[in-house]
């Protein structure tokens, strides 16, 4: 099984809003990434968490916030966001070398 | 600086014709190289990797891609397209940055199949 879960399929919000994007796997893998994917552009890596602790930022600002509960799962709380934020939002895991990426979360920031 | 270039920005075939996607790359060690497909609204799937070993490699859905050290490419093969190959292709390199596999995309090759 090589399945990565995201919920929800869409998330339209206002940019007073919060909302959290979710994130599982059952896979055992120890590293999962968050991604940040605009229209026609390959997908941009935000955080990387290993072995459950942030690992890697990648300057992402802090009105995305990353948590990582337990080895299986992966949010993403959203806070004030801008328009610009609107994009589709990508879930990852790795064992090793190979990601397997959920199927993605469409927000639209309003 | 590591890099992936694939050249070709949106590609035409036509169906049950071969396909070629280029991909080449720019890294200071032996890579991992990966290709993804990503269907519209949807997250990427993995469709081949090379680690190490023998340079042709099979992925699912008919793909194979071969590795050219002395070309710096990774190279993805199709020989009969069908008309649900339609879709967004990532060639990507790994192994930097730790254990953790973060992965380089390239830009992306959109692939149109003619009926």
């Amino acid at each position: 099984d090589t399945e990565v879960t995201q919920t929800p399929k869409h998330l339209v919000m206002g940019m007073t809003n919060k909302k959290s994007l979710k994130c599982e796997q059952h896979m055992g893998h120890r590293a999962m990434y968050w991604y940040k994917q605009k229209a026609k552009k390959p997908p941009e890596l935000m955080f990387v968490y290993s072995y459950e602790k942030l690992s890697i930022n990648e300057s992402v600002p802090s009105r995305f916030s990353p948590e990582c509960p337990n080895s299986s799962l992966l949010n993403l709380h959203l806070h004030a966001l801008q328009p610009e934020d609107s994009a589709l939002y990508l879930c990852a895991s790795s064992r090793a070398r190979e990601q397997y990426f959920g199927p993605g979360t469409r927000l639209t920031v309003t | 600086a590591q890099s992936v270039t694939q050249p070709d920005i949106h590609i035409t075939v036509s169906e049950g014709a071969s396909l070629e996607l280029r991909c080449n790359y720019s890294y200071g060690a032996t890579p991992y190289l990966f290709w993804y497909v990503q269907s519209p609204g949807q997250g990427l799937q993995l469709l081949l990797k090379y680690f190490s070993g023998d340079t042709l490699v099979q992925g699912i859905k008919g793909f194979e891609a071969e590795f050219k050290r002395s070309q710096s490419s990774f190279n993805l093969r199709k020989p009969s397209v069908h008309w649900s190959d339609a879709a967004e292709y990532f060639c990507a390199v790994g192994g930097y940055g730790g254990s953790q596999g973060n992965l380089i995309f390239g830009k992306g090759t959109k692939l149109s199949v003619k009926p």
